[in-house]
């Protein structure tokens, strides 16, 4: 049971490149969160998905586009990357069904933007 | 003002002393709380969940919740060094996704 996995773990962008940020659960949960963490400004929400099929937008989604590929599976896209998204991503997941939201996290991806 | 609040640090103790944490929300309507800790260079891990008033214990971590004063506050007994993180507090709102906010951590140092 491997819990939430994400690739890669480090990545170095030119500004303008693009890439996809990877990752799986295999908790059979049903919703699935993109963060991004920068010092001082805490854990912020990017895109989230409730559940396979449907996404929404967090508090800053600008930049960035996602894709709940199945129930699994959550991928997080920057498609002209700007220094401005140099940060570590997290990946998490979560049952709320029964109303208490608990996240469980991937071990995170170090991005550089140049 | 923030919607989670928590003093960033670093909090400095003794090597088998108790750790304080303290948070405040704004969210009167706020549901369930939640404490992480993040090692450096690590993701955060889930170590306790409270949604009643009064005190949770697992171990030697207790939180501790107070809604009519919007304060959640997580004690670690007999500290260790091995404690030594940055832990963050978590508050789930009365929002549609049940959306959960994140303050931006207290730093915990346990001297030996």
């Amino acid at each position: 049971n491997a819990g939430v996995t994400q690739t890669p773990k480090f990545q170095v962008l030119k500004t303008g490149q693009s890439m996809t940020l990877q990752c799986a659960q295999d908790m059979n949960h049903n919703s699935m969160y993109w963060y991004r963490q920068d010092p001082g400004m805490g854990l912020r929400l990017i895109y989230y998905s409730a559940s396979e099929g449907t996404t929404d937008k967090g508090e800053v989604p600008n930049g960035y586009n996602v894709s709940r590929l199945n129930k699994r599976e959550f991928s997080l896209r920057l498609e002209s990357a700007a220094p401005s998204q140099t940060s570590v991503y997290f990946c998490a997941s979560s049952d709320p069904s029964g109303g208490v939201n608990e996240q469980f996290f991937g071990p995170g991806t170090r991005l550089t933007v140049l | 003002q923030k919607e989670v609040e928590q003093n960033s640090g670093p909090l400095s103790v003794p090597e088998g002393a108790i750790a304080s944490l303290n948070c405040t929300y704004s969210d009167r309507v706020s549901q369930s709380f939640f404490w992480y800790r993040q090692y450096s260079g690590k993701s955060p891990e889930l170590i306790m969940s409270i949604y009643s008033n009064g005190d949770k214990e697992d171990g030697r971590f207790t939180a501790q919740l107070n809604k009519a004063s919007q304060y959640v506050s997580l004690l670690i007994r007999d500290s260790q060094p091995s404690d030594s993180a940055t832990y963050l507090c978590a508050v789930q709102g009365s929002g549609g996704y049940q959306k959960v906010t994140f303050g931006t951590g207290t730093k915990l140092q346990v001297i030996p």
